[in-house]
């Protein structure tokens, strides 16, 4: 069956501060990869999402980055950390599929709740 | 990306209650109709994915329904119990955007005993 790990849980970090976040997936191949921030009292926005290897498309100009370095490995990074970075991040995963891939469920992660000081 | 909107925000069932709420999204360009439930400390769970207008799907007491002509979507929950109690969170996905859901903010079921 197939899993998906997200670490750290949690995360307290300053200002200016750098960051990763790493979701692995096991139990699949070449899935359709993506990285969601739910702001307090809001809906999941998503930020990142990765096809393969390499291919990140990026939805919102901010001061996150994402990479994908393996098939199944998906990191969110920042070289500075803003308080408006603070936030509960979540990671998802589904099948890749040709042509109309929104409608396979996302699978998510445990999350990491990210707070800046 | 869709703007998908939910109500109400939260509402509280007595047990044993049915309830119902609604997910509304824009009906042009749609594609694909998500539901997930969110537990307390716990990762959103898929519940339902439906793309035809008048589908409905069922998953126990959980079932939902779609209408893509007007833009909505309507989850039930019959006989709720305390384990029911969660955020339920609709998603769409439109044509032009393959692989990208917009979520709404949810709508938060208290269950009380």
């Amino acid at each position: 069956s197939q899993t998906i790990h997200q670490w750290p849980a949690t995360l307290v970090q300053p200002v200016g501060s750098p960051l990763s976040l790493e979701c692995t997936v096991e139990g699949t191949s070449n899935p359709n990869l993506y990285w969601y921030r739910q702001a307090a009292g809001r809906g999941l926005q998503l930020l990142f999402y990765s096809v393969g290897i390499g291919q990140i498309s990026s939805e919102v100009p901010q001061n996150l980055s994402a990479s994908r370095p393996q098939d199944r490995q998906f990191i969110l990074s920042s070289k500075k950390l803003l308080l408006s970075d603070s936030g509960f991040y979540l990671c998802a995963w589904s099948v890749a599929r040709i042509g109309r891939g929104s409608n396979q469920p996302q699978h998510f992660g445990d999350g990491t709740r990210l707070s800046i000081l | 990306i869709l703007n998908v909107e939910q109500s109400p925000q939260s509402l509280h069932v007595q047990e044993g209650d049915s309830t119902n709420f609604t997910c509304s999204f824009p009906s042009s360009n749609f594609y694909a109709l998500h539901w997930y439930r969110w537990e307390t400390a716990k990762s959103p769970e898929a519940l339902f994915v439906m793309t035809l207008n008048g589908d409905e799907k069922k998953k126990g007491r959980i079932s939902a329904t779609l209408n893509t002509k007007e833009g909505y979507s309507y989850l039930y929950i019959k006989g709720s119990q305390p384990e029911d109690s969660a955020t339920y969170l609709c998603a769409s996905g439109g044509l032009t955007n393959d692989y990208k859901l917009s979520f709404g903010a949810g709508t938060t079921v208290t269950v009380r005993a």
